[in-house]
């Protein structure tokens, strides 16, 4: 079984710039979760889709961040325009059924906002 | 909303000895308390979790004990080594929002 896929890997970008991150969940998981971890402090949620559903997204820190799950598969997140406070690693994860079972994380990605 | 407490942010012990960390919640509604690894530059992946009708979960060298009277939950490693040096975090699942500790970095000496 394939696990969670996240691209970029790493991106680094100027402020006011706008980037896309991309996280493939496991297949047949209907629970996709976002996390970002700031600059070695603890990981903070961010949303939570269902499907192509958003089910919380009260971790979202403003209106620079958007997120979409397009047909209930692959989920982006857009940061536009980026701050340099954005920078941190952001982590996806999916599970088969709600917050309660294991959640599979990705790789991540590294964000670096100069 | 919930609040997550871990101490400490940094434990070094000795290989073979053992290793606790722990972690208190604000919320006593909190019903399920994971705890995840990550290892240097990879992704957190859950170690053990436990369930708030349960106080104690054991795999292996692992366990995990929950106190929801005292609204707090540790981690226990036992017969540390050198490849259980990582940063673990505990969280605490309340009402469709998942909070995490602050991390904790564990280095094993060999």
């Amino acid at each position: 079984e394939a696990g969670v896929t996240q691209f970029p890997s790493h991106s680094v970008i100027e402020k006011g710039q706008t980037v896309t991150l991309r996280c493939d969940p496991i297949s047949g998981h209907d629970n996709l979760y976002w996390y970002r971890r700031v600059m070695g402090k603890e990981i903070k949620f961010l949303l939570h889709f269902v499907k192509e559903s958003k089910q919380d997204e009260s971790g979202m820190p403003n209106n620079r961040f958007l997120a979409e799950r397009t047909g209930g598969t692959y989920s982006t997140l857009k940061v536009q325009p980026a701050e340099l406070e954005d920078s941190g690693v952001y982590f996806c994860a999916s599970s088969r059924l709600g917050f309660q079972e294991t959640q599979y994380f990705g790789p991540g990605t590294r964000l670096l906002v100069l | 909303g919930e609040n997550v407490e871990q101490h400490p942010s940094t434990l070094s012990v000795q290989e073979g000895d053992s290793a606790v960390i722990k972690c208190t919640y604000s919320d006593s509604a909190s019903n399920y308390f994971p705890w995840y690894k990550q290892e240097l530059g990879k992704r957190p992946q859950l170690i053990i979790d436990i369930r708030s009708n349960v106080g104690e979960k054991k795999d292996q060298r692992i366990a995990v004990t929950l106190n929801k009277t005292a609204k707090h939950f540790s981690l226990h490693i036992t017969e540390t080594q050198p490849e259980d040096s990582a940063v673990y975090f505990c969280a605490a699942w309340n009402n469709n929002d998942m909070r995490f500790g602050a991390g904790t970095r564990l280095t094993v000496k060999p």
